[in-house]
């Protein structure tokens, strides 16, 4: 059971590579969210999909490209890094946006320092 | 705009004593309500969740929380700390009705230190 899965949980960069941040859920949810946490401000959403071959920018999108080519997998992309993104990056899923679709679940991260 | 405000970025209580953790929201709508918990290196688990219904809501590992419309509050308690409870605890609230219904907004974190 393993809930969701982020792949890598650590990475170094160096300004201006690029990188890819792989979600994966196997609770066959539909929605899937892209947050990222820095001290002292919470999480923000970045992107999110409701749904396989769709996504949306949420609050903080500059500089992140996702994609949702599966149901189970949510990608997260940096195409050219910068050290204001270094930060602790978390996946969600949900079942939908209904009352009975929450909470999301969270992966444990991918804690990203850009160099 | 939905917003959360967590008062307070720490809270010391001792183990044994009931603990309080503070939240006040702002949406246009009726809320939906989410209390998280993070402990070192790991996701946020769900603890619990306002929906509609009780103004008192009981969750996981023995916490509760109390929704106050009037107050716009939605305070976590839980009647006896015990030192495992020591992590960092999230607000949040959502919107259903509005623009951003698909988002879920969240407080800056309080982080709880229960003292032996």
């Amino acid at each position: 059971n393993a809930g969701v899965t982020q792949t890598p949980k650590f990475r170094v960069l160096k300004t201006g590579q690029s990188m890819t941040l792989l979600c994966a859920q196997d609770m066959n949810h539909e929605y899937m969210y892209w947050y990222r946490q820095d001290p002292g401000m919470g999480l923000r959403l970045i992107h999110y999909s409701v749904g396989e071959g769709t996504t949306a920018k949420g609050e903080v999108p500059d500089g992140y490209n996702v994609s949702r080519l599966k149901k189970q997998n949510f990608l997260l992309g940096l195409e050219s890094a910068a050290p204001s993104q270094t930060s602790v990056y978390f996946c969600a899923s949900s079942w939908g946006r209904g009352p009975s679709s929450q909470p999301q679940h969270f992966g444990d991260g991918t804690r990203l320092s850009i160099l | 705009a939905q917003s959360v405000a967590q008062p307070e970025d720490q809270v010391n209580v001792a183990e044994g004593n009931p603990l309080t953790v503070k939240c006040t929201y702002s949406v246009s709508g009726n809320p939906y309500l989410f209390w998280y918990v993070q402990y070192p290196n790991r996701g946020l688990q769900f603890l619990l969740k306002y929906i509609t219904g009780d103004n008192l809501v009981k969750g996981s590992y023995g916490f509760e929380a109390e929704f106050n419309k009037s107050q716009t509050s939605f305070h976590l308690k839980k009647p006896s700390a015990l030192v495992s409870d020591s992590a960092l605890y999230f607000c949040a609230v959502r919107d259903p009705t509005g623009a951003g219904s698909y988002q879920l907004t969240f407080g800056k974190g309080t982080k709880l230190s229960v003292i032996p």
